[in-house]
């Protein structure tokens, strides 16, 4: 298995724009989040799904952002319009039960 | 507030002598723990687990102590080497599959 996948690893982007994060699991993993690491707050889990179901969204700082996992084995985090503030990287992760496996994250750079 | 703490940002360490990384819980509901270990540029890699129905787990040079009375549990890594040198997060599960990062504390071993 290729572990999580997300795209793209890298983004840049100004400030008002619309960024799309987009994240696959593991085949067969049941669970998704979505981190988001800063050196402020470390490791800030924003949302999880479970079979595709947003459980758990308290993670969100706001409307901006938003997350799908339309299928089983394709998530994204949407954030609209982007801030300089929302600069960080976003990790995705997937889990079957508790060891949740990262993606490599997604640095986002909002100028 | 942080229901997992990690309350030194970092430790040095000489290589060959024992590594003790802390975190503390606050939430009685979490009933699975366990240790990620972060490398720049990558996301987080599971380390180590503990049931809250043990209070030791052991695996070759990484022993996790758990004292669920203080809510309170540790990372042992014996002997030390160069490339444990990384960000050693604390996370901390409970029945819903939600997880709970701590902050981190960044180790550095020192040859």
């Amino acid at each position: 298995d290729a572990g999580v996948i997300q795209s793209p690893r890298h983004e840049v982007t100004e400030m008002g724009q619309e960024v799309t994060l987009r994240c696959k699991p593991i085949s067969g993993h049941n669970s998704l989040f979505w981190y988001r690491q800063t050196m402020m707050r470390g490791l800030e889990l924003l949302i999880y799904f479970n079979n595709n179901v947003p459980i758990d969204d308290s993670g969100m700082p706001e409307d901006r952002f938003s997350a799908k996992m339309p299928n089983a084995s394709f998530s994204t985090l949407k954030i609209q319009p982007s801030e300089p503030r929302d600069s960080a990287v976003y990790f995705c992760a997937s889990s079957l039960r508790n060891e949740q496996y990262f993606g490599p994250g997604t640095r986002l750079t909002v100028t | 507030d942080q229901q997992v703490k990690q309350n030194s940002p970092s430790l040095s360490v000489q290589e060959g002598r024992i590594s003790i990384l802390n975190c503390d819980y606050t939430n009685s509901m979490f009933d699975y723990f366990l240790w990620y270990k972060k490398y720049p540029a990558e996301g987080p890699t599971f380390l180590i687990s503990i049931s809250s129905i043990k209070d030791k787990n052991e695996d070759g040079r990484f022993t996790v102590f758990l004292n669920k009375s203080a809510k309170h549990l540790s990372l042992h890594i014996v002997p030390s080497q160069p490339g444990d040198s990384a960000v050693y997060f604390c996370a901390a599960a409970s029945e819903d599959d939600k997880v709970i990062f701590g902050p981190g504390t960044s180790l550095s071993v020192i040859p």
